[in-house]
């Protein structure tokens, strides 16, 4: 049984660019959430899929965007990337939009110099 | 002020001793609550999820004051392998599952 899997491991890019990630659901899951840990602190939720449509957002601003396709898969997209958004992106995927238990990929770590 | 508090420790401890995290949460409609361990540079794994009326797994025990907007974590007879940093997460469930981590505590297990 196939856990999440994210792509790629780890990204390096400069300011200004733009960066895609992607995450596969663990099998049989059709929600994914999408998660920001900066060094130090705890994962903090950016936004959620679920039936191809982003369902919330956390406090992240319009430079962050994701897609979610017909297989569950999903997309965060960051443009015009800035050195905070240096981080490990977390994805995560649980059984419904009120499905509880979240299992998480092993993250991308991105490094914005 | 975060919504989800825990003590940031490190927490250094030897093998065999009793540990004990806590963790405040500041939103009264959290109606979900669990406890997560992420190893340095891993994903946050589940370690175990919180009842009001408490539970235990193992050497594990999770305490929940809803009154107190509490949680606690107990750890006993530590192990190496338990040196790590343990997550306190709350779920509002409002019909989104989105989960709400405070900072993490860290452990550091001595010989």
């Amino acid at each position: 049984d196939a856990g999440v899997t994210q792509s790629p491991t780890h990204l390096i890019k400069t300011r200004g660019q733009q960066v895609t990630l992607r995450c596969s659901p663990k099998s049989g899951h059709d929600t994914v959430s999408w998660y920001q840990q900066a060094l130090g602190q705890g994962p903090q939720f950016i936004f959620q899929y679920y039936e191809e449509e982003e369902r919330q957002r956390g406090n992240f601003p319009d430079r962050f965007s994701g897609h979610q396709f017909p297989n569950y898969s999903s997309e965060l997209n960051v443009n015009a990337l800035l050195l905070g958004d240096s981080a490990l992106y977390l994805c995560a995927s649980s059984l419904g939009q009120g499905g509880e238990t979240q299992y998480f990929g092993p993250g991308t770590r991105l490094l914005v110099l | 002020r975060k919504e989800v508090e825990q003590d940031p420790g490190p927490f250094n401890v030897p093998e065999g001793a009793t540990v004990a995290f806590n963790c405040t949460y500041s939103n009264s409609a959290s109606q979900s609550f669990f406890w997560y361990r992420q190893d340095c540079r891993k994903e946050p794994k589940l370690l175990m999820s919180v009842y009001s009326s408490g539970n235990e797994d193992g050497r594990f025990t999770a305490q929940l004051n809803r009154a107190s907007q509490y949680i606690s974590l107990l750890i006993r007879d530590s192990k190496l392998s338990d040196s790590a940093t343990y997550l306190c997460v709350v779920n509002r469930l409002d019909g989104y599952n989105k989960l709400i981590f405070g900072a993490g505590t860290r452990l550091a297990v001595h010989p």
